[in-house]
């Protein structure tokens, strides 16, 4: 079943400006993960948040998660023609599951 | 760096036929995953393990089985290939201290 819904499903931004991507969930959480996944390629962890904590950084990335509004977001700033992917956000329900419940991506072209 | 390798790329099998995917992992995971990846679906869990010899059926189990018998290898199997198995097959592992989740290549499996 699907928990994580990416929003919007497609963004087109120019090189140097700034992406956000969306992501919000139906159930509690332990934690949620973004990935990033470049064209017929396998995904690639991009950074993982806790359900305690509100904010992080890693890099030109930050993402935030309101527990309760069930949402997260994914800033890229001063995207390059490289950040061009598809990125996924994926939770995970409890400390004892291992599964991540995938949302559907949000495919990003970055136009140099 | 955690090393995931998937047997093949590409894949062109008939219908009925018997199609083995397998996944090996150099980082001693306990647990390993397969999902399939659909456009507009996003990636679905077919099944996963968390140690030898045990496995866990995911959403979408039927038409597959797996098999582990080493720690380091996860086997997908279909049984009798059918055309609505055309997909994109990711295998994946985690450790059981970690929360990310490391992923193959991925296998662009054809069923004509």
């Amino acid at each position: 079943s699907q928990q994580g819904e990416e929003d919007p499903q497609a963004l087109s931004i120019q090189e140097g400006e700034n992406a956000t991507m969306n992501c919000s969930y139906k159930t509690s959480i332990n934690n949620l993960q973004w990935y990033r996944q470049n064209s017929g390629r396998g995904l690639v962890h991009l950074i993982l948040i806790r359900s305690n904590e509100r904010e992080k950084h890693s890099g030109r990335l930050r993402v935030t998660l309101d527990t309760s509004k069930k949402s997260s977001s994914l800033l890229i700033t001063a995207s390059r023609a490289a950040d061009t992917a598809s990125y996924f956000c994926a939770t995970r329900s409890g400390a004892g599951s291992y599964q991540l419940t995938f949302g559907k991506g949000t495919k990003l072209s970055v136009i140099p | 760096d955690v090393k995931v390798t998937q047997s093949s790329r590409y894949l062109v099998k008939r219908t009925g036929e018997k199609v083995f995917l397998e996944c090996v992992q150099d980082m001693d995971h306990e647990n390993m995953f397969w999902y399939r990846q659909d456009p507009g679906l996003g990636l679905r869990l077919i099944y996963f393990s968390y140690d030898v010899k045990m496995k866990e059926k995911g959403d979408i189990p039927e038409g597959y089985s797996v098999s582990r018998e080493k720690k380091e290898r996860f086997s997908l199997i279909l049984e009798s290939a059918s055309t609505n198995q055309t997909s994109m097959y990711l295998c994946a592992t985690m450790g059981s201290s970690s929360g990310e989740q490391f992923f193959g290549p991925g296998t662009r499996l054809t069923v004509l």
